[in-house]
């Protein structure tokens, strides 16, 4: 089946580093990745993983898969007020046919106080 | 800016009515892709189009229905409208190579309101 879960608020302080987590329920995923929305705008591509790697960094970024238990986690190091969005994480999935589809969680609201 | 362009930007018309949104990949992307995001649904799978042929279908109504034409452009086209399709309505891109899709780059979305 296909269900991606994140939690739905996440509160941290400028400077801290902030972990957003999701899990999935397909295991047949080949890209896993996180795209940022901010207020009235598109979702911007952030990062993504290959399903067979366990970890990648990207700047301030770092991506860790766990597919042992379906856990993907994106940690924001010295997180800024321009990181306040919802954070969405997806599943690639490949359908019959030779389609493809993202199924996405329902987003996580990352606010950064002072 | 992802490179892949939606218009119109905003579009408001009324229940019964039908629409047309466009969508133009980033160039050299012969996949496109069709989502829609409300409030209660989230973020949908709608379509997924390749070189002109669909190749999935996700939670598409009957109402709606797609196309992609030869310039690899795409169209998304709502009829009967009703009040619950009042949504944000994105389209991504993507390339194949080898076999293997690649990254959706997503545009900037139509906001549908059916007043």
């Amino acid at each position: 089946g296909e269900d991606v879960e994140q939690s739905l608020f996440l509160s941290v302080r400028e400077g801290d580093s902030s972990v957003i987590n999701c899990t999935y329920t397909d295991s047949s995923s080949t890209y896993l990745y996180w795209y940022k929305q901010e207020p009235g705008a598109g979702l911007q591509l952030l990062t993504y993983i290959f399903s067979n790697m366990d970890m990648k960094q990207d700047q301030r970024l770092t991506v860790l898969l766990n597919k042992k238990d379906k856990h993907l986690s994106l940690r924001i190091a010295d997180t800024q007020t321009g990181d306040s969005a919802i954070y969405f994480c997806a599943e690639s999935i490949r359908v019959t046919g030779g389609g493809n589809k993202l199924t996405f969680g329902t987003g996580t609201q990352l606010k950064v106080e002072l | 800016d992802s490179g892949v362009t939606q218009t119109p930007k905003h579009l408001i018309t009324a229940t019964g009515q039908r629409v047309t949104l466009r969508c133009s990949p980033r160039s050299g992307d012969l996949s496109v892709y069709w989502y829609q995001q409300s409030l209660d649904q989230g973020l949908q799978f709608l379509i997924h189009y390749y070189n002109g042929e669909e190749r999935a279908k996700g939670n598409i109504l009957e109402r709606f229905s797609a196309q992609q034409f030869p310039d690899l452009h795409s169209e998304l086209n709502l009829s009967s409208l009703e009040l619950g399709d009042s949504a944000l309505y994105f389209c991504a891109s993507s390339v194949e190579r080898l076999g293997i899709l690649g990254t959706q780059y997503f545009g900037p979305g139509t906001r549908l309101t059916v007043l």
